[in-house]
């Protein structure tokens, strides 16, 4: 069964720290997203990549940044952790003109206190 | 630009009641059109998809067409259960490489 793998499901850190969100495919696909969902907001698009080692800012980078060593796993960072960061992030990965539509994780629920 | 606009929730139905969940949208060219599923605690899931005009998506009794007259991709089951209540979300892609989501109705079927 195709997968994205989000490596943790819940996470509390503390302001200030510095927070890694692991995302790991095993479906080969190019391209690969994180997203925050808020209530009242839906999904809301941080940064986004096409192929290893390149990046996009998507809607909402700042406060983010993202690494893509490897095809199959795409890291979302969090620099310094503000309280406003806390939120239910969601990767999700897609083929080259994936029609088929997104892929996504279980999400991961960070805390910041 | 391209986005979503779908109806505002929250929505309660009683169980084997008719559910349609409206989604419009604005966008350039022939976008491909989706409906996605959130179930409590867990990410989002492909709930259906159309890809043309006119095109009709299914999935477990759902139903959805693409309307290109009307820019609709409303969501329709005849007859919803207890394990339906979930977020639902309407989304877009034009490219097949990003994906524009609405901001989700969230469904509770009571028994």
């Amino acid at each position: 069964d195709v997968k994205v793998t989000q490596s943790s499901r819940y996470l509390v850190k503390r302001t200030g720290e510095k927070v890694f969100l692991e995302c790991v495919q095993d479906m080969d696909h190019e391209n690969m997203f994180w997203y925050r969902q808020d209530p009242g907001l839906g999904l809301r698009l941080i940064y986004f990549s096409y192929d290893v080692k390149m990046k996009e800012k998507g809607d909402i980078p700042e406060g983010y940044s993202v690494s893509r060593e490897k095809k199959e796993r795409f890291s979302l960072i969090l620099e310094s952790a503000s309280t406003n960061q806390t939120s239910m992030y969601l990767c999700a990965s897609s083929p080259v003109q994936g029609v088929g539509g997104y892929t996504f994780g279980s999400g991961t629920r960070l805390t910041v206190v | 630009g391209d986005s979503v606009t779908q109806m505002e929730g929250p929505v309660t139905l009683s169980e084997e009641a008719f559910l349609t969940i409206n989604c419009t949208y604005t966008a350039t060219g022939y976008p491909s059109l989706f409906w996605y599923v959130q179930y409590p605690g867990e990410g989002l899931q492909l709930l259906l998809k159309a890809t043309k005009a006119d095109d009709k998506g299914s999935n477990k009794g759902f139903e959805a067409t693409y309307r290109k007259e009307t820019t609709s991709f409303h969501l329709e089951k005849g007859s919803v259960q207890v394990s339906d209540s979930a977020v639902y979300f309407c989304a877009l892609s034009n490219t097949g490489n990003q994906f524009y989501f609405g901001t989700g109705t969230s469904l509770t079927v009571i028994p």
